[in-house]
């Protein structure tokens, strides 16, 4: 099936500087961008999306680049704080007609005090 | 506001039983899903619903079932448990397709342990 590939798998990073999860995506016609944050032992929660018809979208720390020719996309957090570390997800919308997001496999972002 | 429930929360069983987890959303959300996913990993969608009685097959449906009984509610069924299989089994719901995607909501999982 479709897949969206998440990289990387674990990012470590000092509090206040930047982390960046890139996701790629196969399907052309996928329009739709979630980000969702899973903290340890909780359900994902929606944190930022963008769809096909932006490229730039950022919700105070968080910006999300969609670059549609390539297919790719990327979550940035700005100033990052303790309370970021936690799994991102990025999912792609799959359009062949159905209400399918495919997920990617996940980032661990650990940020170091 | 509204709230998704998952019963039960730890779910034990032994190899090859019939194992069913059962998902309530009180949004009144149109589409439900069902996901596996394992430790550390991503999800994968198992199946999915637009609608009450309507049933769609994700990636991972091979040995589970499901039903959609109502627009509130969704189960899935464990066919035959695999031994040593470790999962969280998490149900999302999200308002009316309609072709236009909207933010999934997530219940709280079911963890499973097979003996």
């Amino acid at each position: 099936g479709e897949q969206v590939e998440q990289l990387p798998s674990i990012l470590r990073v000092q509090e206040g500087s930047s982390a960046s999860i890139n996701c790629s995506y196969e399907d052309s016609a996928s329009n739709y961008f979630p980000w969702y944050k899973q903290e340890p032992g909780e359900n994902p929660k929606l944190i930022i999306d963008i769809r096909s018809n932006m490229e730039r979208k950022q919700i105070q720390e968080l910006i999300v680049l969609l670059d549609k020719k390539a297919k790719r996309f990327s979550l940035h957090i700005t100033d990052t704080q303790p309370g970021d570390s936690a799994m991102y997800f990025c999912a792609a919308s799959n359009q062949g007609g159905s209400a399918k997001l495919i997920f990617g496999e996940g980032t661990k972002l650990t940020v170091s005090s | 506001g509204g709230i998704i429930t998952q019963t039960p929360k730890f779910l034990i069983g032994q190899e090859g039983q019939k194992l069913t987890l059962k998902c309530q959303q009180n949004f009144n959300h149109d589409t439900m899903y069902w996901y596996r996913q394992d430790s550390g990993k991503g999800l994968r969608l198992i199946y999915y619903s637009i609608t009450e009685n309507d049933l769609q097959k994700g990636d991972l449906s091979e040995g589970y079932d499901a039903s959609r009984e109502k627009k509130s509610s969704f189960s899935l069924t464990v066919t035959s448990a695999q031994k040593n299989e470790m999962a969280v089994f998490l149900c999302a719901s999200s308002p009316d397709w309609g072709g236009y995607y909207a933010e999934q909501f997530f219940g709280p999982g079911t963890r499973l342990t097979v003996l």
